[in-house]
């Protein structure tokens, strides 16, 4: 079964430009995530998805990130103008339903890299 | 706020048994989780305790206390291929926060 998948792997872009990030989430899983970590710092939160829908995009940083889901399958996260904060790992992630007792194991891609100079 | 705190970094030898503390602070709290990261790869998934208690999953074990808002992580018998990175998390009912990790160096 193949894993959550992200494209690309590593991006060098500069200020002001736009750069769209890919996820495929594993197949079956309605619930994908994005998260992003920068060096030495926690992997927060940007939002959830539940199917086409946006559940939650508390974590968004500002207008500059717009995040889709088409048809409830891959997802796109697209920043727009970059700047140099925006540096980082983004991770996407997915997860079928919450379980009780067994919770909510997510899983995660190997990220996008992303790098604004 | 909604914080998890972990130390930053811990380094031990071969062999020996190293514990990864976490406390929350959250609005909600269905479970703590833990998850290792190593260099350049994806987060992965390790443990999930929901009710206070050790759970044991081999030479890793988690320990939650909810009064407490407390877990840790336990690595025994540690090898080499242990370095990585140790992330808490909890689920919080809506979604999963995570804490800044902390990073084991396991030394010979």
């Amino acid at each position: 079964e193949a894993g959550v998948t992200q494209f690309p792997s590593h991006s060098v872009i500069e200020k002001g430009q736009t750069v769209t990030l890919r996820c495929d989430p594993i197949s079956g899983h309605d619930n994908l995530y994005w998260y992003r970590r920068v060096m030495g710092k926690e992997i927060k939160f940007l939002l959830h998805f539940v199917k086409e829908s946006k559940q939650d995009e508390s974590g968004m940083p500002n207008n500059r990130f717009l995040a889709e889901r088409t048809g409830g399958t891959y997802s796109t996260l697209k920043v727009q103008p970059a700047e140099l904060e925006d540096s980082g790992v983004y991770f996407c992630a997915s997860s079928q339903e919450f379980r009780q007792g067994a919770g909510n194991t997510i899983y995660f891609g190997e990220g996008s890299w992303l790098t604004v100079v | 706020g909604q914080s998890l705190e972990q130390p930053s970094e811990v380094t031990a030898v071969e062999g020996a048994i190293v514990q990864i503390n976490c406390t929350y602070q959250t609005s909600g709290f269905y479970g703590l989780s833990w998850y290792q990261q190593h260099d350049g790869g994806a987060p992965t998934f390790l443990s999930y305790n929901a009710l206070d208690g050790l759970e044991e999953t081999g030479r890793f074990s988690s320990f939650l206390s909810r009064s407490d808002s407390y877990g840790y992580l336990l690595l025994q018998e540690l090898q080499m291929k242990d370095s990585a990175s140790y992330f808490c998390a909890v689920y919080t009912g809506f979604k999963t926060i995570f804490g800044a990790g902390t990073r084991l160096f396991v030394k010979a």
